[in-house]
């Protein structure tokens, strides 16, 4: 199947730092979804972005398909942004389902 | 809107037991997905249902695990005999339908967190 790979693995900000998270997909891809997870267990849909860009209050997020890479920007951090961002990727061709990355875990610290 | 429902919550069961989750998912979402969820890990599709038909269930491990869709509505997965390495949480999604586009934006229930002993 396809491959999602997502960096950094592990990243400790200051509250109202800012931040660039990636994630590295294989194949060609129809469907890219951005996840937060939150400490709770909780994830929750941020982006679905298979190409170009959006932006929802602080974060953002950006996909060049033909590169096979997306960004995910958060700007001046809380600690409520806490928790671990997961990309997302359902490839063009075969299997019809959502390849999970191993995610970034986010720890912002005030 | 009310969101995707799952329970119990918690389960805590011996190894070769059974053990049962339920979900409920948002009202109007033909689409419907069980992931497990490893610690440290990305959720892993087990099964997706479009209504009440299975569309992919190849990643499930079908000699101990089953799911059902009855009604195209609430699901359950059922894992008899649960192994020790079935411990993860089990997250329920849904999806309006399964086709390109917005629609396919998926939301997760809470999940159900299950530890063999």
């Amino acid at each position: 199947g396809i491959q999602v790979e997502q960096s950094p693995p592990d990243l400790i900000l200051q509250e109202g730092a800012n931040s660039t998270l990636r994630c590295n997909f294989s194949d060609s891809v129809n469907n890219l979804q951005w996840f937060h997870q939150n400490p709770w267990g909780q994830l929750i849909n941020l982006f679905y972005i298979p190409s170009g860009t959006k932006q929802n209050g602080r974060l953002s997020a950006t996909t060049v398909a033909t590169e096979r890479y997306s960004l995910l920007y958060i700007s001046s951090s809380q600690t409520t942004d806490s928790g671990v961002y997961f990309c997302a990727v359902k490839a063009r061709t075969g299997a019809n389902n959502l390849f999970f990355g191993t995610g970034t875990r986010l720890t912002v610290i005030p | 809107e009310a969101g995707v429902a799952q329970s119990p919550r918690y389960k805590i069961i011996e190894k070769r037991q059974s053990v049962a989750f339920w979900c409920n998912p948002i009202s109007g979402h033909a689409t419907l997905y069980w992931y497990q969820q490893i610690l440290g890990q990305g959720p892993k599709l087990l099964i997706q249902f479009q209504n009440n038909g299975v569309v992919d269930d190849s990643q499930l491990p079908k000699d101990r695990f089953s799911a059902e869709r009855l009604k195209g509505v609430d699901s359950t997965l059922k894992i008899q005999p649960a192994k020790l390495e079935d411990s993860a949480v089990y997250l329920c999604a849904s999806s309006e339908r399964l086709s390109r586009g917005l629609q396919e934006t998926q939301y997760f229930g809470p999940g159900t967190r299950l530890l063999v002993l």
